[in-house]
């Protein structure tokens, strides 16, 4: 079965600081991993995702994350962060399926990024 | 620009009402879930469905909530009956065939309130 683990349920980093979130993934086969962000009190809108194709994804407003299996991670960075990226992150992981659509898409418990000027 | 649509966007009712959201996926999606967000929770998955079968919905609670996709354009979300433990944000998600894309798009919620 598939789990992930986001490592800080809250992290604060100054504006222009690096942004790291931390995600950590378990799965007995290749996965599919996503960054999902959660504005308040809207939607989740998708940063980026990783599917066996490059280990270093980018995404939207200027965040990446690299797949290491080695170390069953997908931590999410940006260089500088901006008021902005305040929100709620979301790390999940999916499997494909050859039957022509997703399995379930499994979420760790979020972090909540705090941006203080 | 495509998205998936669900409707109410808020609802506020009473214990006992019956409750039904709507989720309309994308065009062309054959995947469709059904999540549940609260505070102690987090994201749960409480269904999904594939060319509108049901595949897993272990997640749901059978004696009051029931899925369905009476047709591809259109999933529902049905609680009867409506208790205040059920007060969460449910999200409606669709995917595509994998051969036609690998990522998975979410609605903007169903924001419920059970006084």
């Amino acid at each position: 079965a598939q789990s992930v683990t986001q490592l800080g349920s809250h992290v604060s980093v100054s504006e222009g600081a690096l942004v790291l979130l931390r995600c950590n993934y378990s799965s007995s086969v290749p996965p599919y991993l996503f960054w999902y962000v959660q504005y308040p009190n809207q939607g989740l809108q998708l940063l980026l995702k990783y599917t066996s194709a490059a280990t270093l994804v980018k995404g939207i407003n200027g965040f990446e994350a690299e797949f290491k299996k080695s170390e069953t991670s997908f931590h999410l960075t940006k260089p500088s962060a901006h008021m902005s990226d305040a929100a709620e992150y979301f790390c999940a992981v999916t499997l494909s399926s050859f039957s022509g659509g997703y399995n379930k898409l499994i979420f760790g418990a979020g972090t909540r990024l705090a941006v203080h000027p | 620009d495509a998205r998936v649509t669900q409707t109410p966007r808020h609802k506020v009712t009473e214990m006992g009402q019956e409750v039904t959201m709507r989720c309309q996926p994308i065009l062309g999606h054959n995947t469709v879930f059904w999540y549940r967000q609260t505070m102690m929770q987090g994201l749960e998955l409480l269904a999904y469905f594939r060319n509108r079968a049901p595949l897993d919905d272990s997640g749901m609670p059978k004696d009051r909530f029931s899925a369905e996709m009476p047709d591809a354009t259109l999933a529902t979300l049905k609680i009867q009956p409506s208790e205040p433990r059920d007060s969460a944000v449910y999200f409606c998600a669709s995917g595509p065939p994998i051969q036609m894309g690998n990522t998975i798009y979410f609605g903007e919620g169903s924001w419920l309130t059970v006084v």
